[in-house]
C-alpha cells in the first residue's frame, strides 16, 4: 500500500510570506502528526490530528496551524515566515490509536 | 517534562560486527517506544517498536531491549552492513499520543 505522500519536496520563502504545506496519509490512517527537525532542536512535535480534530498540539507559536480534511489528508501552514522556520516539516501517519507512527519523506523549507 | 536521549552522539562500527545504540527516557508513564533510522534527505524509516508490557523484541537482524526500570532502551543490530549507516532516533510515546525524540546516534559502518 502506498506510504506516506508530502508535498511538495522542497520550498524556498522570503521571510514574511506564508506557506502551505501537505500530507496524505496511508490509506485507512485517520491520524496525522506534524514535526520539524532542525540541526539545533532535533525533531519537535508541531500538532496532531485525529478525524479532523487537532487532538494534541506542541509549543510553537500560533504563526503555525494546521488541519486535516475528511480524507484524512493534512496541511500545515506557517504564517509570517521567519528564518528560523527553516527546517524539514516531517508528518507522521498512523491509525490513531497510539502505535505504528509511519513517516513521509518531509518538505525541507528554506526562508530567505 | 519528557525527555528521550541517546548515550552517544556517534558510533563506528566495522561492517559484520554487531552494532548496540542505547537511550535513556525519563518519563516513567512512556508506555511505547519506536527506534527509526533516518538517511540523508529522508525521512526517519521505522524499525521496530515495543510495548511497556515487553522486555524485549526481535526483527530482522534487529533486537529491541527495553528496561523499564533504569529507563533504558537499546537497539541491537546483528551483522551490521554498510547500508546501516545513518542516523538513529529513539522515540517514546506517553498517554498524548504525541513522540518525543532524542537527539539521535550517528552510526558509521566501516569497511
Amino acid at each position: 500500500k502506498a506510504g506516506v505522500t508530502q508535498t511538495p519536496r522542497y520550498l524556498i520563502k522570503t521571510r514574511g510570506q506564508q506557506v502551505t504545506l501537505s500530507c496524505s496519509p496511508i490509506s485507512g490512517h485517520r491520524s496525522v502528526s506534524w514535526y520539524q527537525q532542525t540541526p539545533g532542536q532535533g525533531l519537535q512535535f508541531l500538532f496532531e490530528y485525529f478525524s479532523e480534530t487537532q487532538r494534541n498540539k506542541g509549543n510553537f507559536p500560533g504563526r503555525f496551524s494546521g488541519r486535516q480534511f475528511s480524507n484524512s489528508r493534512s496541511e500545515m501552514n506557517v504564517s509570517t515566515l521567519e528564518l528560523g522556520d527553516s527546517a524539514l516539516y516531517l508528518c507522521a501517519s498512523s491509525e490513531g490509536n497510539g502505535y505504528g507512527y509511519t513517516f513521509g519523506s518531509g518538505t525541507r523549507l528554506t526562508v530567505v | 517534562g519528557e525527555s528521550v536521549g541517546l548515550h552517544l552522539p556517534t558510533l563506528s562500527v566495522q561492517e559484520g560486527d554487531n552494532s548496540i545504540i542505547n537511550c535513556a527516557y525519563s518519563n516513567s508513564a512512556s508506555d511505547y517506544f519506536i527506534w527509526y533510522k533516518q538517511e540523508s534527505g529522508k525521512g526517519p524509516q521505522f524499525i521496530i517498536d515495543i510495548r511497556s508490557n515487553m522486555d524485549k523484541r526481535q526483527g530482522q537482524r534487529v533486537t529491541v531491549l527495553l528496561n523499564k526500570t533504569v529507563k533504558h532502551l537499546s537497539l541491537q543490530i546483528a551483522a551490521t552492513q554498510p547500508g546501516d549507516s545513518a542516523v538513529y532516533f529513539c522515540a517514546e510515546r506517553s498517554n498524548d499520543y504525541k513522540l518525543s525524540f532524542g537527539a539521535g546516534t550517528t552510526a558509521t559502518v566501516r569497511a
